[in-house]
């Protein structure tokens, strides 16, 4: 199973700031978290991704609180090209090793 | 471009052919893996190799058979599939340590009849 939950849907208008949020309280020390897109029927799109500081790159910024039980991805800047399911992901031990499992994300519309 | 190309893109298959889906990857990365995603569904993992080796996964039905002939190909073999098998089929790849990123390939979308 996932190790992270997140919202089923959010709306945001285009323009606005999108601000996903994902609970991830068994995290261990030394795991990332992750975050990935999918739009329909294409392969999953990395987006960010870390362990223990707030990251920004060109597509988002990724805020972790303190205790990094939870973590919330920004983009600042919403268009209607990110309208898409966001997966929020921290990498599980399981039969395979360590490895990322998906959970169902959060389904982001993005409304003109 | 992600660096992993998924070959075909489409495929359509009776129940009793027997089909081969591949990916190749460009990124120098030594883990390679196999995820289906049904209709409306989360990501499912079938397949890991590292470095070549399938980590043991029981839980894939065997008409599915993967093939990793190095750390740049991977097959994933069809054979007497069900109608429920149609899916989105989606290969990765990534340096199997800590804090690297998973790429995904455009995936092929398989439809069983």
């Amino acid at each position: 199973d996932a190790k992270t939950t997140q919202p089923t849907s959010m709306d945001c208008a285009e323009g606005r700031a999108a601000n996903l949020p994902c609970n991830h309280s068994t995290i261990s020390g030394n795991e990332y978290v992750y975050w990935y897109r999918q739009i329909h029927s294409q392969g999953p799109q990395y987006i960010i991704h870390g362990l223990k500081n707030n990251e920004t790159n060109e597509m988002a910024s990724l805020i972790i609180t303190e205790d990094r039980k939870s973590s919330t991805l920004i983009l600042p800047h919403a268009t209607l090209r990110d309208t898409a399911v966001y997966y929020c992901i921290v990498r599980v031990a399981d039969n395979y090793g360590q490895n990322f499992v998906f959970g169902p994300g959060t389904r982001l519309s993005v409304l003109p | 471009e992600t660096g992993v190309t998924q070959t075909p893109r489409h495929l359509v298959m009776g129940m009793t052919n027997k089909k081969s889906l591949k990916c190749e990857q460009h990124l120098g990365h030594n883990a390679m893996y196999w995820y289906k995603q049904s209709a409306k569904k989360p990501l499912e993992l079938m397949f890991v190799y590292n470095f070549k080796e399938q980590t043991e996964n029981n839980s894939v039905p065997s008409r599915f058979s993967p093939e990793c002939p190095n750390s740049s190909h991977l097959f994933l073999h069809l054979h007497t599939l069900q109608p429920e098998d149609s899916a989105l089929y989606l290969c990765a790849s990534s340096q199997a340590t800590e804090g690297e990123k998973l790429f995904f390939g455009s995936g092929t979308q398989l439809s069983v009849l």
